[in-house]
């Protein structure tokens, strides 16, 4: 079964810095693209980017660009999304999901609250 | 930078129902369109990608249609778990979704 996994709910303040994980299973990970996306409680889904895990280029949404960093590791089929410096305005919840253009499956989802 | 709307923002409808949600792209994506349908609380789930193929396992009331700019997801018979919101999705160039569309009763 293609699974996707991610990593517990997090509660941070502002300034700190946070790493989120999408831990997938069930097929060649280095084949496929893993696409994040993020949503606000109660709003719809933005794109942050996406990482090829075959040798980690990446595209970032340009409303976001700087602010967040896609990587991999595929020793262990896990992707990462980070921050060096999270903002209120980060408190989302994030989602990875397989797939340069169709997203499928998704995983379950990270909530991550940003608040002083 | 490509840009999604959807109609109607929400509608309400019954069991049994015919409803049909509309998308629209400020530019021409050819068929790079999908569909996902959101549950409170759950991941989205993709129903429909190349505009008009039906993702393995989901049932064949769902359909969808268009090119270019205009594309719309039907839903001919209107179950219990079909509540839910729907999103659409470009891809031709990067990614962009649609505001959502709440289907209640």
């Amino acid at each position: 079964e293609v699974q996707l996994v991610q990593s517990g709910a997090e509660v941070k303040k502002p300034g700190e810095s946070l790493r989120i994980s999408c831990k997938a299973s069930g097929y060649s990970f280095a084949s496929y693209w893993i696409t994040w996306v993020r949503q606000v409680p109660g709003k719809g889904l933005e794109w942050i980017g996406r990482i090829d895990p075959s040798d980690s280029y990446t595209n970032y949404n340009p409303s976001l660009q700087g602010h967040v960093t896609m990587s991999v590791d595929k020793s262990i089929t896990t992707a990462y999304l980070q921050w060096n410096s999270l903002e209120a305005s980060d408190t989302a919840m994030y989602f990875c999901a397989r797939g340069p253009n169709w997203l499928d499956p998704w995983g379950q989802g990270t909530l991550v609250s940003v608040s002083s | 930078d490509i840009q999604m709307t959807q109609s109607p923002s929400s509608v309400s409808a019954s069991v049994g129902d015919r409803v049909t949600i509309t998308c629209r792209a400020s530019h021409d994506i050819k068929t790079w369109l999908a569909w996902y349908q959101q549950k409170p609380g759950k991941a989205p789930k993709l129903l429909i990608y190349g505009a008009s193929s039906l993702q393995s396992g989901v049932p064949s009331r769902f359909s969808g249609r268009g090119s270019g700019t205009d594309f719309t997801l039907t839903i001919s018979s209107l179950q219990t778990e079909d509540f839910a919101t729907y999103y659409c999705q470009q891809a031709n160039s990067f990614f962009t979704f649609g505001p959502g569309t709440k289907v209640d009763f």
